[in-house]
């Protein structure tokens, strides 16, 4: 079973608010991600470290943004939450070396009303 | 950059009935394909995965295959059960570069 956790599952919150998305992994991996789940399934890459205070932006653009101090750890914040912020968002890691599989955590289903 | 699809997007199978689920990638150097379950209400979870220089690998009731010279791979699932009703997604990469995922798709098991 993976070590990732994400916290909170369920989050619903009102319009211009600051949220920050939890994420920590026991695994001592370097690479983590986020990604957007939208309703129709798909997984959005929005933002990634290859380890210690490097980050990325992903393949969709988002108005989050992300911060890695350490290395179990890659929050995710919202400086004012839109209902245009509502979806699923995923955290994940995998190991520096190739071809490793990526954990996924349980996901935080964000509504912002 | 990598771009891979996925067909179909929902699937429904008798129970006992075979799915497959097929996917192609555009970057001919993607050396790694894994395969993603997701279940209601949880994170997606690794299945299966097959690397470039195997054509075909096999878990119990689930198998994958690789054609390099299309850029296509497959997921089989035999035997179906109503617990394989989940979305599945399939994903390419290369070397240490981060995986490109399709689009997904739903599969619904009738018993």
């Amino acid at each position: 079973e993976a070590d990732i956790y994400q916290t909170p599952r369920y989050l619903v919150i009102g319009t211009g608010k600051k949220i920050t998305l939890e994420c920590s992994q026991t695994m001592g991996h370097d690479k983590m991600y986020w990604y957007q789940q939208d309703p129709g399934m798909e997984l959005h890459l929005i933002h990634y470290s290859y380890g210690v205070n490097s980050t990325e932006k992903g393949d969709l653009s988002s108005e989050s943004t992300v911060s890695r101090i350490r290395t179990e750890h890659f929050p995710l914040t919202l400086e004012s939450a839109r209902p245009s912020h509502t979806s699923q968002y995923l955290c994940a890691s995998s190991e520096t070396a190739m071809n490793t599989e990526a954990f996924f955590g349980q996901g935080t289903r964000l509504t912002v009303v | 950059g990598e771009n891979v699809e996925q067909h179909p997007s929902t699937l429904s199978v008798q129970e006992g009935d075979s799915a497959v689920i097929k996917c192609t990638y555009s970057d001919s150097a993607s050396n790694y394909f894994p395969w993603y379950k997701q279940e209601l209400g949880k994170g997606p979870q690794l299945i299966i995965d097959i690397r470039s220089n195997v054509g075909e690998k096999k878990d119990q009731r689930i198998a994958v295959t690789l054609n390099k010279t299309a850029k296509h791979f497959s997921l089989h699932i035999t035997e179906t059960q109503p617990e394989d009703s989940a979305v599945y997604f399939c994903a390419a990469s290369f070397g240490n570069e981060k995986l490109t995922f399709g689009t997904g798709t739903r599969l619904t098991i009738i018993p």
